[in-house]
């Protein structure tokens, strides 16, 4: 069984460009979590989704950013118009729905803006 | 709301000398308390979990924690390091019991000297 899955590793985008982060959760995994560390920090709870469903975005930042779940396919985080405080590493993780577990982390995406 | 507190953000010590982590949380509800450990350039990989019961857990690699809930403390701590243990390591609460919406503190950098 494979981990929980993040592409790209690494991700340098200039300011103002787009920024797209995949998680992949483990197989049999139906909630995943995104969460930002910045620089000597811990990391933050940005957004917590099921399926096609968005159920906490408290930690996500009002503008620019977006996640989904799809029925099909990774989970994406999405970032628009990418500024240098956006450079942070972005940890994608895991947990099943039945039983209940905790999650399960990725190897994150270190973005980087130029 | 819940907090998790690390106050030390470094570690030093040497090789097969006993170590303990401190970690202190608050919050209004019963919690469910976490350690995790990243290794430079990895993802978090979970070291052990209290949710119930014995208040001392012991999890992998020779780690225990002891759930002390009147000093509402969740202190890491082994017997004898190695230099492999050289890492950062977070604790986290959650007031769910899957481990959902997990709050971390800022970390420790636990570094081992030969």
């Amino acid at each position: 069984n494979a981990g929980v899955m993040q592409n790209p590793r690494h991700l340098v985008r200039r300011r103002g460009q787009e920024a797209r982060l995949r998680c992949s959760p483990m197989k049999g995994h139906s909630h995943v979590y995104w969460y930002r560390q910045l620089p000597e920090e811990g990391l933050k709870f940005m957004v917590y989704l099921q399926k096609e469903n968005i159920i906490d975005e408290s930690g996500m930042p009002k503008e620019r950013f977006s996640a989904e779940f799809p029925k099909e396919g990774p989970s994406i985080l999405r970032i628009q118009q990418v500024v240098r405080g956006d450079s942070a590493a972005y940890f994608c993780a895991s947990s099943p729905d039945q039983p209940p577990d905790t999650q399960y982390f990725g190897p994150g995406t270190r973005l980087t803006v130029l | 709301a819940q907090s998790v507190t690390q106050l030390d953000s470094q570690v030093p010590v040497f090789e097969e000398a006993p170590v303990e982590l401190r970690c202190n949380y608050s919050s209004s509800v019963s919690v469910y308390l976490f350690w995790y450990v990243q290794y430079p350039n990895q993802g978090l990989q979970l070291l052990l979990k209290y949710l119930s019961g014995s208040t001392l857990v012991k999890g992998i690699n020779g780690f225990e924690a002891e759930f002390n809930k009147s000093q509402t403390s969740f202190h890491l701590r082994k017997p004898s390091v190695h230099i492999s243990d050289t890492a950062e390591y977070f604790c986290a609460v959650s007031e769910d019991y899957a481990g959902n919406m997990l709050t971390f503190g800022g970390g420790t950098r636990l570094m081992v000297k030969p």
